[in-house]
C-alpha cells in the first residue's frame, strides 16, 4: 500500500458527460502527478503540481481536461464532454522529492 | 479485470530461476531511472531506482544495471517467485522541472510454478 488513494476506482459514463476524479497523495508530499494509461502501454504524463501550482501540462491534456490542487493536498482531474478515446486508466502519483514517484491504484474510465 | 499485459513482450521463467528484464531508453539526457511492477488492475509499484552516475544498484532480490553507452537498463530478479508475475516497466526522468517520467512499453513476466 503506497498511501496514494484515488476515487472512484471505476467510472462508466456516456459520451458527452463530464467526469471528475480525485487523488489524495501521501501526506506531506508536495509533488503530485497525473498520468494516463491505455491497454498494453506504459503510463503517459499528463500534468504536474508542486503544492497548489500546476507547473507542467502535457500536450495530451486537451482543453477538455482540467486539473486542480486547490490547497496543495488532494487533486481533482475533470474531463468535460467525454469521448470514447478518453477511456483509460487515470493514475495519480505523489513524490516528496524530484525523483521517486509513488502511484495510486488508478481510476479506470470507460466511455460508452 | 482487464490485463495490463495485453500484447506485451512476455518472459516466462521457472520458479526459483533468475529473471532478466531488459529496457532500452530513449533520452540520452535522462539522469534517473526506475523500475515499476504493475499487477492487473493496480497502479505501478516502485521496485528500485538508479541515478545516471551509477551503473549498478542492488536491492532485496533485485538488481538494476545501467549501460549509458547503449542506453540500456536491465532488471534482474533473483530466485523468481510466483508473486513476481506482473508487468514490469522501466521509466526515465531527467532533472529539469517536474521530473516527469517517460515509461517504456513493459514486459510481462510469467512465473511457472
Amino acid at each position: 500500500d503506497t498511501g496514494v488513494s484515488q476515487n472512484p476506482r471505476h467510472k462508466i459514463t456516456k459520451r458527452g458527460q463530464n467526469v471528475t476524479f480525485r487523488c489524495d497523495p501521501i501526506s506531506e508530499h508536495n509533488r503530485l502527478y497525473w498520468y494516463r494509461q491505455t491497454l498494453g502501454q506504459g503510463p503517459e504524463f499528463l500534468t504536474y503540481f508542486q503544492n497548489e501550482a500546476q507547473l507542467e501540462k502535457s500536450r495530451l491534456l486537451s482543453d477538455r481536461f482540467s486539473a486542480e490542487r486547490p490547497k496543495g493536498s488532494f487533486s481533482t482531474l475533470e474531463i468535460q464532454r467525454t469521448e470514447q478515446g478518453d477511456s483509460a486508466m487515470y493514475l495519480c502519483a505523489s513524490s516528496p522529492a524530484p525523483e521517486t514517484q509513488y502511484f495510486g491504484p488508478g481510476t479506470r474510465l470507460l466511455v460508452l | 479485470g482487464e490485463s495490463v499485459g495485453l500484447h506485451l513482450p512476455t518472459l516466462s521463467v521457472q520458479e526459483g530461476d533468475n529473471s532478466i528484464i531488459n529496457c532500452a531508453y530513449s533520452n540520452s539526457a535522462s539522469d534517473y531511472f526506475i523500475w515499476y511492477k504493475q499487477e492487473s488492475g493496480k497502479g505501478p509499484q516502485f521496485i528500485i531506482d538508479i541515478r545516471s552516475n551509477m551503473d549498478k544498484r542492488q536491492g532485496q532480490r533485485v538488481t538494476v544495471l545501467l549501460n549509458k553507452t547503449v542506453k540500456h537498463l536491465s532488471l534482474q530478479i533473483a530466485a523468481t517467485q510466483p508473486g513476481d508475475s506482473a508487468v514490469y516497466f522501466c521509466a526515465e526522468g531527467f532533472g529539469a522541472g517536474s521530473y516527469q517520467l517517460t515509461f517504456g512499453k513493459g514486459t510481462k513476466l510469467s512465473v511457472i510454478p
